[in-house]
């Protein structure tokens, strides 16, 4: 298993453009999820899906899209980029389909992260 | 105010020290994740808890849910322990998680 993957590695996005941080899990996961990692700050929870086809807002969403149309992709779609997006993005995804149990239960895996800079 | 808070911010230690990291929340939570991040930014999870203690390795975590306060313990510690260790809790679907504390093991 690949676990789960992220691309790009690394971007330099201009102000005001746009762009799709790609989110892939080899695992069956149901639960995915998009944070931010800021310099002395702590992770910081952008959106999470429970399934394919849902989605909801963590503590950070605003700027920022997801959609889930299969269980394997969760692609964050920055819109309008601003400076204060410049940020590690990590996709993480946790709870393997078909299992019982609470979804509280499952560790969750992370992607390698992408570094993203607007300037 | 943060709902996880981590103690110490940053730690030295020398090659074989015993070790500890504490972390306390705020809100009702249904798991406690510790989590290692590696000099070059990748994230593991260590240990996930709801209650008592667990131990994998040299690694030991506890978690005292009515003090609402967790350590992550390390044996004998050595300088392939250096990483930055971070606290997570779950509060329904939501993670928050403490700005983490940085290990640095000399030999």
């Amino acid at each position: 298993n690949a676990g789960v993957t992220q691309t790009p590695k690394f971007r330099i996005l201009k102000i005001g453009q746009s762009m799709t941080l790609q989110c892939t899990q080899d695992m069956n996961h149901n639960y995915m999820y998009w944070y931010r990692q800021d310099p002395g700050m702590g992770l910081k929870l952008i959106y999470y899906s429970v399934g394919a086809g849902i989605t909801d807002k963590g503590e950070v969403p605003n700027g920022y899209n997801v959609s889930r149309s299969t269980t394997e992709d969760f692609p964050l779609r920055l819109e309008l980029a601003a400076p204060s997006q410049t940020s590690v993005y990590f996709c993480a995804s946790s709870y393997p389909r078909g299992r019982t149990g609470s979804p509280s239960s499952y560790e969750q895996y992370f992607g390698p992260g992408t570094r993203l800079t607007v300037t | 105010k943060n709902e996880v808070e981590q103690s110490p911010q940053n730690l030295t230690a020398q090659e074989g020290e015993f070790i500890t990291i504490n972390c306390s929340y705020s809100v009702g939570i249904s798991a406690l994740h510790w989590l290692q991040q590696h000099p070059g930014g990748g994230i593991v999870s260590l240990f996930m808890l709801s209650s008592g203690k667990k131990k994998h390795g040299r690694l030991i975590a506890t978690i005292n849910i009515q003090e609402k306060h967790s350590s992550l313990h390390i044996t004998a510690s050595h300088p392939r322990d250096s990483a930055v260790y971070i606290c997570a809790v779950r509060a329904g679907n939501q993670f928050y998680f403490g700005t983490g504390t940085s290990l640095t093991v000399i030999p």
